[in-house]
């Protein structure tokens, strides 16, 4: 069985930073891309960027280069989205899914909250 | 960057109706690259329609999906209870999203 399994919840304080994490099981994790989906309080899906495991060859949207970091260690089968300095502005929900075509399976979410 | 824009943002319709949910990309896109997702409150989303037309493993066939170059096509053709959510566009190629499609109960 295909899963996605995000790391837990966070709470932050701007400044700080972080490293999320999605482990891939039931498949073969470098074969396939893994992207990362950005979603705002009450607000719809941005897509951030995305990672093919295999080289770790990353794309980023050219709204989010720059400002987050995605990378992948395929011995622990998982992908990881970072951050150097948080804002208020990265509050959210973080999905990662793999992408077979169009974006098949997905993480559980991991939400971020940045407050002072 | 190919933008994508649904309609209408909420559609308000009642149980067993039709739900005709629409998908305008800014450019042509290539239909092997356009899919659909659902997500429900608290959930994360579930991919139903891919390469525009087919469905995705488990999703009932009152879902079907339509079209070609920049108009696209969502259809629950007898809305169930469980169906009422919001609904995403995506050109898969480049990751866009379009903003959503809130299906609710009217």
């Amino acid at each position: 069985e295909v899963q996605l399994v995000q790391s837990g919840a966070e709470a932050k304080k701007p400044g700080e930073s972080l490293k999320i994490s999605c482990k891939g099981s039931g498949y073969s994790f470098t074969s396939y891309w893994i992207g990362w989906v950005r979603q705002m309080p009450g607000k719809g899906l941005e897509w951030m960027g995305i990672i093919y495991p295999g080289d770790s060859d990353t794309r980023y949207s050219p709204s989010f280069q720059g400002q987050v970091t995605i990378s992948a260690d395929k011995s622990f089968s998982t992908a990881y989205l970072q951050w150097s300095s948080l804002k208020a502005s990265d509050t959210a929900m973080y999905y990662c899914a793999r992408k077979s075509g169009a974006y098949d399976y997905w993480g559980q979410g991991t939400l971020v909250t940045v407050s002072s | 960057e190919i933008v994508l824009t649904q309609s209408p943002g909420t559609l308000s319709l009642s149980p067993g109706e039709r739900a005709t949910l629409s998908c305008r990309a800014s450019q042509s896109v290539s239909s092997s690259y356009l899919g659909w997702y659902q997500q429900k409150p608290g959930q994360a989303p579930r991919l139903l329609i891919y390469g525009a037309s087919t469905r995705a493993t488990g999703t009932p066939d009152r879902f079907s999906g339509s079209g070609s170059g920049t108009d696209f096509t969502l259809t629950i053709s007898r809305l169930e209870p469980e169906d009422f959510a919001v609904y995403y566009c995506q050109q898969y190629g480049t990751g866009t999203f379009g903003q959503g499609t809130k299906v609710e109960i009217k």
